[in-house]
């Protein structure tokens, strides 16, 4: 069975500071990971996705985040924030290519940023 | 050029009544999704369509009945509704095969009364 865990509910960070938001997955199978933000009163955008191609993902606005096998993380990195970047994030894994995969996300992380 | 669009943005209603949320996509996929978000922003996935053949079926009550009259097009009826439907509901859609990214509505937001 697959499960995410996002291991901060809130995180603050001072403007122009890096921003690390965590997950742990688990998978029985190899999984496609995704980053989505979302914005108060506004609808999920993808952020980035893995999907067994390079371990390193760079997605948009700045944001990465390395798929670590090993350690079964995916978490999400910013070098520094800024103002507009305060919004939900989610991960979410996803195993197989089909209509009926299964499609999990984890409870999201609040992303606050200090002036 | 919305991609995916909801309707109504905003719904409130009484306790009991039926309402809809219609969804559409006008992304070529195959694939749509109904999502329910609660008050702590848990997003839960609903139901699933794959060109017009329900997929996934979550444990959701038999109140909510999705409808797909094609594929770009995936409706959201409520009966008798509750106060815990009370929710923020987004649609997405997908291409199958094309590593399971979603593409989501700007989400319509529930009230019940």
């Amino acid at each position: 069975a697959q499960s995410v865990t996002q291991l901060d509910s809130h995180v603050s960070v001072s403007e122009g500071t890096p921003v690390l938001l965590r997950c742990n997955y688990s998978s029985s199978y190899s999984p496609s990971l995704f980053w989505y933000v979302q914005h108060p009163n506004k609808g999920l955008q993808l952020l980035l996705k893995y999907t067994s191609a390079a371990t390193l993902v760079k997605g948009i606005n700045g944001f990465e985040a390395e798929f670590k096998k090993s350690e079964t993380s995916f978490h999400l990195t910013k070098p520094s924030a800024h103002m507009s970047d305060a919004a939900e994030y989610f991960c979410v894994v996803s195993e197989g290519y089909s209509s009926a995969s299964k499609i999990i996300f984890g409870s999201g992380t609040r992303l606050s940023i200090r002036p | 050029d919305t991609a995916v669009s909801q309707t109504p943005k905003y719904l409130v209603t009484q306790m009991g009544n039926d309402k809809s949320i219609k969804c559409e996509q006008n992304l070529g996929h195959d694939t749509m999704y109904w999502y329910k978000q609660d008050s702590k922003k848990f997003l839960k996935i609903m139901f699933s369509y794959n060109n017009k053949e329900l997929i996934i079926n979550e444990t959701v009550p038999n109140r909510f009945s999705p409808k797909s009259p094609d594929k770009a097009h995936l409706n959201l009826h409520i009966n008798s509704l509750e106060l815990g439907d009370s929710a923020v509901y987004f649609c997405a859609s997908s291409q199958v095969g094309r590593s399971d990214t979603q593409y989501f509505g700007p989400g319509t937001r529930l009230t019940v009364l």
